[in-house]
């Protein structure tokens, strides 16, 4: 069974850009795949940021923005603010009607 | 503004069952596919079940196929999740959620808790 994969965690400085991926456990993310990117806060829900590979949601600042970099989806944060720390989601079209999640990244901005 | 508004969670006894529903406004409701989407406390989101904007197709996660079921009423704006033979691990928050083909609108979510 195909897994999709994010990194566990990362961190980055105040102010800095950070890139976090999402894959494949076998085969290759496109934009077939509609990657979309959620953010989650401790107890709230899920907010997606970015949808269909590199669509901004409504309200979503420009810092935000979604890419296929190369076998994987990505989600670069530019000009990180400490609000920023929380858990981000990627969740993919896996081709036969099913999504699947990432196992989440928990962003730490220190 | 989507608006997503899920209720009918709650605690129930393993074996149970539980019927989710989730109203929501600000869209075409039977335009849109809808999917639910669960979480258990602490642990990651988890892909549930689909159905496309009809109701003609559904298809679930392996783990709770032939247990639940996905439905929805077009002229009610209501989408539904009736939850059978429910064992320990199906605890979590369960999101009501728009997206052709993924998920990307959320409703605030509601717990479901299984346990004797």
């Amino acid at each position: 069974q195909t897994v999709v994969t994010q990194e566990p965690s990362f961190s980055v400085s105040p102010g800095g850009t950070v890139t976090l991926t999402c894959g494949l456990s076998s085969g290759s993310v496109s934009s077939s795949s509609y990657p979309s990117w959620s953010q989650q806060t401790p107890g709230q829900a899920p907010r997606t940021l970015i949808f269909s590979t590199n669509f901004r949601s409504s309200g979503v600042p420009d810092r935000f923005s979604g890419s296929i970099v190369g076998n994987k989806a990505a989600l670069t944060i530019t000009g990180a603010q400490a609000d920023d720390e929380c858990d981000y989601y990627c969740v993919l079209y896996m081709g036969d009607g099913t999504s699947a999640f990432g196992g989440g990244t928990r962003l730490t901005v220190l | 503004e989507v608006h997503l508004v899920e209720s009918g969670g709650g605690l129930v006894q393993p074996g149970g069952s539980l019927r989710l529903s989730c109203a929501a406004s600000g869209f075409t409701f039977s335009n849109s596919w809808m999917h639910w989407v669960r979480q258990a406390p602490g642990k990651g989101l988890v892909w549930v079940s689909r159905i496309n904007s009809d109701g003609r197709t559904t298809i679930y996660a392996d783990s709770v196929k032939g247990r639940f079921t996905i439905s929805r009423d077009n002229a009610k704006n209501t989408l539904y999740l009736q939850m059978n033979s429910l064992r320990a691990d199906d605890t979590a928050f369960y999101y009501c959620t728009r997206g052709n083909p993924v998920p990307n609108s959320w409703g605030q979510g509601t717990l479901v808790a299984v346990s004797s």
